[in-house]
């Protein structure tokens, strides 16, 4: 059970698009559509903002879009606000009814 | 609407046990899947188990295996972490969650200090 791996930070100025990327193996990402993405603001609990890989829960900007090719799956943000600053964590389903997480992005707005 | 509400925080020393709850209301509890989430101070999040629908055995994370037992008790709707052999690096934010729909309790600080 490895965490996923997403890069430890990325960074854009307000209005540019960044993406987030989530690289597990064919055993989960690559094998389920089961790919979930969380943003979590200091000292608050994580907010879902993708679920199933590309579904944006009901209240959640359509800036967030995520998508998976392979072993990788990917969060975009687009028109990046100063709100946006946090970090993002992915999430699959794993093998075994197991699941487990990226080790997570902060993301700062410049 | 959904609540997941987590008992209060914890201090243990290592070697000792500690035992979480998480009550919930607002959902369907037995045909749900429950999981736990930790956060260390500083560090990301990390997938510890979920406790399946009723009848279901837990699926837990290797590396907490065989020092954790997540339980519920369906009369009161009300899930327990329990985890044992604690050490300082079990010192986090515990986290129950209904990780499919995004609904978290508030988090347990679980404090393992000699």
């Amino acid at each position: 059970q490895s965490a996923l791996t997403q890069p430890a930070s990325v960074s854009g100025s307000p209005g540019q698009s960044i993406t987030i990327s989530c690289t597990g193996t064919s055993s989960d990402v690559g094998s389920y559509n089961l790919v979930f993405w969380y943003q979590q603001h200091p000292g608050k609990v994580p907010k879902l903002i993708i679920y199933e890989v590309t579904k944006r829960p009901s209240g959640v900007s359509d800036r967030f879009s995520g998508s998976k090719s392979g072993d990788t799956a990917s969060l975009t943000i687009s028109g990046l606000q100063a709100e946006d600053e946090a970090d993002y964590y992915c999430c699959s389903y794993a093998p075994s009814s197991t699941w487990v997480f990226g080790g997570g992005t902060k993301l700062t707005v410049l | 609407q959904v609540q997941l509400v987590q008992s209060g925080a914890e201090v243990k020393k290592p070697g000792a046990s500690v035992k979480v709850s998480c009550k919930t209301s607002g959902f369907s509890f037995t045909s749900s899947y429950i999981h736990w989430v930790r956060q260390a101070p500083g560090h990301g999040l990390e997938w510890m188990g979920m406790v399946r629908s009723s009848g279901d055995s837990p699926s837990y994370a290797q590396k907490v295996q065989g020092r954790v037992t997540m339980t519920k008790d369906t009369s009161t709707n009300t899930l327990y972490l329990e985890l044992n052999s604690l050490t300082p690096e079990d010192t986090a934010v515990y986290y129950c969650t209904r990780l499919y729909y995004g609904d978290w309790g508030q988090g347990t600080r679980v404090t393992v200090s000699a």
